[in-house]
């Protein structure tokens, strides 16, 4: 009964660094995406896909990479991380097009 | 592309009184709209959900909200609040030919006993 599984939940990054955050689905959902959370500012979506081999970017795109080499995993590259990026990040997943979706508990995320 | 606002950023109300939080969204066709609740160090919990038919929809934990074409709103109620209920809640837009859902800022609900 996994769901959605975001790892780590909690990162401490140095600006420049890299970092991977890691999302995965056993739901066989097509369709993924990524959110950051921001107060007042509600969840913003930095990069989406619609299957494995598909990604596009959402609103917030600069500084973030993403690939979907399979349906279960979708990855989110930190390129050179800056203060800027402290935020929490929210990976979701959905069985189609506007049908529920479903969150991971959320990757804290603080660089300094 | 479409847009949500939730005008109250924080609300208090008394366990046991009725609670409404409003949503406004902008899309020019009729959208899919969502509720979302997330307590404190936790993800978003989907509360319900409105696609089409009856404009009154229910949900989890005694929710219900209801869509009104005509004012753009889709405001959450709960007729009575108990003290498990103080969260952040979210509206969500998803237009009917694209992927992405949009998000309002948030309202914060406090329970006070």
């Amino acid at each position: 009964n996994a769901g959605v599984t975001q790892t780590p939940k909690f990162q401490v990054l140095k600006t420049g660094q890299s970092m991977t955050l890691q999302c995965a689905q056993d739901m066989n959902h097509e369709y993924m995406s990524w959110y950051r959370q921001d107060p007042g500012m509600g969840l913003r979506l930095i990069h989406y896909s619609v299957g494995a081999g598909i990604t596009d970017q959402g609103e917030v795109p600069n500084g973030y990479n993403v690939s979907r080499s399979t349906t279960e995993d979708f990855p989110l590259r930190l390129l050179s991380a800056a203060p800027s990026q402290t935020s929490v990040y929210f990976c979701a997943s959905s069985y189609t097009r506007n049908t529920e979706a479903f969150f991971g508990q959320g990757t804290r995320l603080t660089v300094v | 592309a479409q847009s949500v606002t939730q005008p109250d950023i924080h609300i208090t109300v008394s366990e046991g009184a009725s609670l409404e939080l409003r949503c406004n969204y902008s899309y020019g066709a009729t959208p899919y709209l969502f509720w979302y609740v997330q307590s404190p160090g936790q993800g978003l919990q989907l509360l319900l959900k409105y696609f089409s038919g009856d404009t009154l929809v229910q949900g989890i934990k005694g929710f219900e909200a209801e869509f009104k074409r005509s004012q753009s709103s889709f405001n959450l109620r709960k007729p009575s609040v108990h003290w498990s209920d103080a969260a952040e809640y979210f509206c969500a837009v998803g237009a009917r030919d694209d992927y992405k859902l949009s998000f309002g800022a948030g309202t914060t609900v406090t329970v006070r006993a």
